[in-house]
Order: C-alpha cells, then structure tokens, then sequence
C-alpha cells in the first residue's frame, strides 16, 4: 500500500529564510506526487504536483519541489519565506492503479519568526 | 459553483446526537472524496464517490458513520450517535476523476465538535 511520510510535525524559519520541507514516500510504481497548502481555517490548496518529465517541478508562490526517486522523496523548497507563508502543508501521493484515492502525509506546521 | 462548497463550517452537536454534513462539489466534477482531519493526525480518508460507481466505503471507521451522493453531486456524510472522538474537521474534495494525474479541489471544511 502506498503511504507518505512527513518527518518534521513542525518547522520554524525566520522570515527571508530558504525552507525545505520533507517527504517521503512508499508505492509500488511512477507516483503521482502532490505539495498542498492549508492556511488556519481554509481548505487545501494545490502548490505544485509532479507527474513525469522534470523533476524539479515550479508551483504557485515561488515554492518548488524535486522528485528524487532513489531516495523516494518530494521535498518542497522556497529560497525567501514570507510571513504569510506560515500554514500547514500536506504532501500527498495520488492514486495507484485500482485505487484513485490519494494518500496525504500527517502534514508539516511552517511557523514564521519575523 | 467556483469550489467545493461545505456547510455547515461550523457544527456543535451533543454526544449521542446524529450529524449531517453537506458537500457542493465542483460542477462536472465526477469524483467526490471526504476525509477527517483530526489535531496532529494529517488526513484520513473516509469514502470516495466516482460517477455511478458504487462508492468506496473502506475508510469510514464504523457503522456509525455513512454518506450518500444524490444526482451524481450533492453528497451528505451523516455521524449517527457522535462520540466525543468524532470531533474533528471533515473535508471534502472533488475532482474530474477522469484519470489518475487530476488533482483534488477542496472545500473549507467543517469543524465538528462533540461535546
């Protein structure tokens, strides 16, 4: 069974600071790779996905992702954070065959000093 | 609609009492997904809607909990006889479920609280 891995429950960066968050993943072939943002009381919202080609992969507001398949990893980065950054962020897997349900990580808690 | 609509975002219900949970998914969209989010846990999934598919039910924790999908849109997840550890936030996403690589949309969420 496919399952995703987030080690870090929460991370403080000072704001300017480059993040990087971590994810580790487990499926049995190609995973379809997701980063998902949750801002106190909203909804997820889609950063960036990898699918196939370029593993380095471009999402919305300047955050970035590598898919590393020998270390079954999809760690998200951002050179400068904002303050406005500080959220939740989910890492997810997507469906597998016979499966379409996507499988999120426990989530990573970003805090931002200023 | 624009997104995935929920409703109430808000829920204070007694123990014991029975709960119904309200999702607009996306208009067009086939897929329908609810998961619970629980403080620290992440996101669990609780049951996946595709077309006029029999639903996947193999998330749902116990017989307590249900959901239906009427008109292959508007879907209900109903908690008969809440416990106190049913409180949590339940999300819903749907998505165009027409191959693996489409991405869920959510909605805000509903906050659950048993007291």
């Amino acid at each position: 069974a496919q399952s995703v891995t987030q080690p870090d429950i929460h991370i403080t960066v000072s704001e300017g600071a480059s993040l990087e968050l971590r994810c580790n993943y487990s499926y049995g072939a190609t995973p379809y790779l997701f980063w998902y943002v949750q801002s106190p009381g909203q909804g997820l919202q889609l950063l960036l996905k990898y699918f196939s080609g370029d593993t380095l992969v471009q999402g919305i507001k300047g955050f970035e992702a590598e898919f590393k398949r020998s270390q079954s990893s999809f760690n998200l980065r951002k050179p400068s954070v904002h303050w406005s950054d500080a959220a939740e962020y989910f890492c997810a897997v997507g469906p597998s065959g016979g499966s379409y349900i996507p499988t999120f990580g426990r989530g990573t808690s970003l805090i931002v000093h200023p | 609609g624009a997104g995935v609509s929920q409703s109430p975002s808000n829920k204070v219900t007694e123990k014991g009492k029975d709960v119904e949970l309200r999702c607009d998914p996306i208009s067009g969209h086939t897929a329908l997904y609810w998961y619970r989010q629980s403080l620290g846990q992440g996101l669990e999934f609780l049951i996946y809607f595709q077309g006029n598919s029999a639903p996947d039910k193999s998330g749902l924790p116990s017989d307590r909990f249900s959901a239906e999908r009427t008109g292959g849109s508007v879907s209900t997840l109903t908690i008969q006889r809440t416990q106190q550890e049913d409180s949590a936030v339940y999300l819903c996403a749907s998505s165009r479920g027409t191959g693996l690589d489409t991405e869920a949309f959510f909605g805000q969420g509903t906050r659950l609280t048993v007291v």
